[in-house]
């Protein structure tokens, strides 16, 4: 079975710290995700990547960078903590960029105070 | 990009009663639509998903419909159990250009069977 792992299940952070989320699949999939998820909004896309070294925005960016030096790793940074980032993180993988299912880890709770 | 609505937000039904989920989209070069359950504490997991190229398809007791022409599609569970409570989000993909293997999710529906 494919597995998506998060580093944390749940973190609590102070405002300006810099956060690290990681995320690792054992799949060799080519594309990695990260969602944020808030009640009533659905599952918003913060950053993807289609290879190593290789970053898309998605939707929501603002606030969020990502690294992917290795295929199987994808790491969420935010920089800055603020109070609005507080909320679920999840990160995904899929096989190829044609249209394929894609794996979610178990999700990181987080909050910023 | 990809406009993905879906409705109801939340639905409650009795146990063994049906449930419908639907979900419209945008572009008609989505060409992927999947269907994800989030079980409380856990990431979301495909239940099932279909393709353009194909109007219906069924596993057991849940079942999705794609009406390419309305661009909109629905999931259908039938004979409902209390298990079947959980969040379901529809996603959409579009195939094309530098978006390929990206997802737009709805905003999920709160499924609540009450036994």
């Amino acid at each position: 079975d494919v597995k998506v792992t998060q580093s944390s299940r749940y973190l609590v952070k102070r405002t300006g710290e810099k956060v690290f989320l990681e995320c690792v699949q054992d799949m060799d999939h080519e594309n990695m995700f990260w969602y944020r998820q808030d009640p009533g909004l659905g599952l918003r896309l913060i950053y993807f990547s289609y290879d190593v070294k290789m970053k898309e925005k998605g939707d929501i960016p603002e606030g969020y960078s990502v690294s992917r030096e290795k295929k199987e790793r994808f790491s969420l940074i935010l920089e800055s903590a603020s109070t609005n980032q507080t909320s679920m993180y999840l990160c995904a993988s899929s096989l190829s960029r044609v249209g394929t299912e894609a794996f979610f880890g178990q999700g990181t709770r987080l909050t910023v105070v | 990009g990809e406009n993905v609505e879906q409705h109801p937000s939340t639905l409650s039904v009795q146990e063994g009663d049906s449930a419908v989920i639907k979900c419209t989209y945008s572009d008609s070069a989505s060409n992927y639509f999947p269907w994800y359950k989030q079980e409380l504490g856990k990431g979301p997991q495909l239940i099932i998903d279909i393709r353009s190229n194909v109007g219906e398809k069924k596993d057991q007791r849940i079942a999705v419909t794609l009406n390419k022409t309305a661009k909109h599609f629905s999931l259908h569970i039938t004979e409902t159990q209390p298990e079947d409570s959980a969040v379901y989000f529809c996603a959409a993909s579009i195939f094309r250009g530098s978006t390929l293997g990206r997802l737009y999710f709805g905003r999920g529906t709160q499924l609540t069977v009450w036994p």
